[in-house]
């Protein structure tokens, strides 16, 4: 089984949808948990950080649900340049120190 | 934007030959990580590294090897490229302190024919 786990996708949906991507890790022991975007053939950036209390950040909104170990990312009123693949990451200590684990990545396109 | 650069960005090199992709960074983080990505796939962790003078494997098996001298250079080299070899590979960077927030260089896209 993978650390972490994503349905590729692709998600094709219109602008103004409201679209939900999951993401399941395995290591219980997991510590940090983040969303990241990658654009086609560039390198991945950081869209948001994920807080057991949940957050949010504009259209934005992350969730974690640490006793079922999923993450969560909801976009609301999808605009055309959200197309992009996100990518969830999952962060484990090793030898006193955070290394992250990306999820294969969940494709979103978003069309007129 | 992250001030971590690699170099270079695209590469198309013969079977046997040795390469060096290199990764710089200037923000003075400690960690630093190679990551191997084929198109439409996940990233694999290839090597990281704690600091100076530290270097580590990662999940996915590689032929390549890695050096931490100084603590914004993190080069890394396969003595004997391959086909097998073609991928892109990322270069990362994040602070020791807080949340692992990774940064990311625009990569370098290897083949090899």
């Amino acid at each position: 089984r993978k650390e972490v786990e994503q349905d590729p996708g692709p998600f094709n949906v219109p602008e103004g949808a409201t679209v939900a991507f999951n993401c399941t890790y395995s290591n219980s022991a997991s510590q940090s948990f983040f969303w990241y975007r990658q654009d086609c053939r560039k390198e991945p950036k950081l869209l948001m950080s994920v807080y057991s209390s949940g957050n949010e950040d504009g259209r934005f909104t992350a969730q974690l649900n640490r006793a079922s170990q999923y993450i969560s990312l909801l976009i609301r009123d999808s605009k055309l340049s959200d197309s992009a693949t996100y990518l969830c990451v999952v962060a484990q200590v090793s030898g006193g120190s955070y290394i992250p684990t990306f999820g294969r990545g969940t494709s979103l396109i978003v069309h007129p | 934007e992250a001030d971590i650069y690699q170099t270079p960005r695209y590469l198309v090199i013969g079977t046997g030959k040795k390469i060096t992709l290199e990764c710089s960074q200037t923000m003075g983080h400690d960690k630093m990580y190679w990551y191997q990505q084929d198109p439409g796939m996940e990233l694999h962790l290839i090597h990281y590294s704690y600091g100076v003078n530290s270097t580590e494997k990662g999940d996915l098996s590689s032929e390549s090897t890695v050096s931490r001298i100084r603590t914004e250079h993190f080069p890394l080299t396969l003595e004997s490229a391959r086909p097998s070899h073609t991928s892109q590979y990322l270069c990362a960077s994040s602070d020791n302190r807080g949340p692992p927030e990774a940064f990311f260089g625009q990569g370098t896209r290897l083949t090899v024919v």
